[in-house]
């Protein structure tokens, strides 16, 4: 199936540092959706946008809706342990068969520095 | 209040099993949708179901998964009969509508031998 670029596949932090991740697409989005997930539990919604241009933060998270509404991106500021996990970007689409369907990006995965 | 609920959350069978995977969506979404993950694949969507209808069975692999939701709190996924390449996290979601938010259960990890 379609999927969303998105990038990096994974990165490693350390504690205090900024993260920044992103997600890209040839398609136009009506929404876009950033998911967090743990070992052995689902995606947890993290930030929903709604609209092109849109910023929006949930705590040290920021998460932006491109303005051409073909990419978004997640920074998460000063990061925490409990902040590795695997982050997914995903969005509606506007037309097309599929229309309606939620697309996933495979993922960003976050590890902490050794 | 509850989220999505997903039975069993383990399941390992031998091949040409059935499997019966259950969920219970969030009172009061409308939407319903099964997925599969895997390494290779990724998320992937099954099936949708909106006020208890399939929409959507373009993703459903084979004539060997079924899935039904006989009411607005339960929906079922069956495979009949397994095979090991079904070996997968099966993940329920639900929302308000097919646009909207969509809230995921913990999952199924199922192990076909």
């Amino acid at each position: 199936g379609q999927q969303l670029n998105q990038s990096p596949q994974s990165m490693f932090i350390q504690e205090g540092e900024d993260v920044s991740m992103n997600c890209t697409s040839s398609s136009i989005f009506n929404t876009w959706l950033w998911y967090k997930q743990d070992p052995g539990e689902g995606p947890v919604l993290l930030i929903a946008l709604y609209k092109a241009g849109e910023l929006t933060s949930n705590g040290r998270l920021t998460a932006q809706f491109g303005i051409t509404r073909k990419d978004s991106f997640l920074n998460i500021s000063a990061s925490i342990p409990s902040d590795v996990g695997i982050y997914f970007c995903a969005g509606h689409r506007s037309y097309g068969g599929s229309q309606g369907n939620l697309i996933f990006g495979k993922g960003t995965k976050l590890s902490v520095k050794p | 209040d509850a989220g999505v609920i997903q039975s069993p959350r383990h399941e390992v069978t031998e091949m040409g099993q059935e499997v019966t995977l259950r969920c219970k969506p969030i009172s009061g979404h409308n939407s319903l949708f099964w997925y599969r993950q895997t390494m290779m694949r990724g998320l992937e969507l099954l099936i949708y179901f909106n006020n208890n209808v399939p929409i959507d069975d373009s993703g459903m692999p084979e004539d060997r998964f079924s899935a039904k939701m006989p009411n607005a709190s339960f929906s079922t996924l069956k495979i009949q009969p397994s095979e090991p390449r079904d070996s997968a996290v099966y993940f329920c979601a639900s929302s308000l509508g097919r646009d909207q938010p969509q809230h995921f259960g913990d999952g199924t990890r199922l192990s076909i031998l």
